[in-house]
């Protein structure tokens, strides 16, 4: 099955700075990498996705990249503000040998702004 | 559109007691996914469907069970309920156009389950 290593479990970073996360994955039939942001005692939110056909994705002051080659993803957050504290997974579908199309999650990693 | 309902949002149970955990979609989704997230950990996939009638085991499927009777509804079953159990539960669906082609997951609130 799928193996998803998410980097750093922590993350501090200065308020207005940049922050990023990144996740590798076993299974190169994976095809799908979403990212999900959970505050304390909330259900995980989508906040970003990106396809194994694209290479790169953008949302305001969020974006993700993807290299397929060396299965690995990453989520970069510009201009980090105090709402952006929260744990972030990454996520990554396993669609190998007709299995569960269900996501396997890393660990997670806890964004701390500091103001 | 409610999206994806749960309950209870809470419960406490003794070793070896069963209870059914409640999940519900409006959003007409085909596929929908039952996870637990220990403390400090990421999502592990219980068991998911693919539509009704359908359910297969994801990575951590002994001790519990699912059906799937209807397009809005999937229950989780927990039979016999031990300590390590205790975990949040979530319930998520999405429409995907067909297997091996994941579209966006929407998760419910959560259910906190403790196992004394």
């Amino acid at each position: 099955g799928e193996n998803v290593e998410q980097h750093p479990s922590t993350l501090s970073v200065q308020e207005g700075d940049s922050a990023v996360i990144k996740c590798t994955y076993s299974d190169s039939a994976s095809n799908y990498f979403p990212w999900y942001k959970q505050e304390l005692g909330k259900r995980p939110q989508l906040i970003i996705d990106i396809r194994s056909n694209v290479g790169e994705k953008k949302d305001q002051r969020i974006a993700v990249t993807l290299n397929k080659t060396a299965k690995h993803f990453s989520l970069h957050i510009t201009e980090t503000q105090p709402e952006d504290s929260a744990v972030y997974f990454c996520a990554a579908s396993d669609a190998s040998g007709g299995g569960a199309d269900g996501l396997t999650f890393g660990k997670g990693t806890h964004l701390i702004i500091q103001p | 559109n409610a999206g994806v309902t749960q309950t209870p949002k809470f419960r406490i149970l003794k070793i070896g007691q069963s209870m059914t955990l409640q999940c519900a979609q409006d959003m007409n989704h085909n596929y929908m996914y039952w996870y637990r997230q220990d403390p400090g950990m990421g999502l592990k996939l219980i068991y998911y469907s693919v539509g009704a009638g359908i359910t297969d085991k994801g990575e951590v499927p002994n001790g519990y069970n699912v059906s799937r009777s209807t397009t809005e509804d999937f229950p989780l079953r927990l039979e016999l309920a031990a300590p390590s159990q205790t975990s949040v539960y979530f319930c998520a669906s999405s429409y995907s156009y067909h297997r091996g082609d994941t579209d966006t997951q929407y998760f419910g609130p959560g259910t906190r389950l403790t196992v004394l």
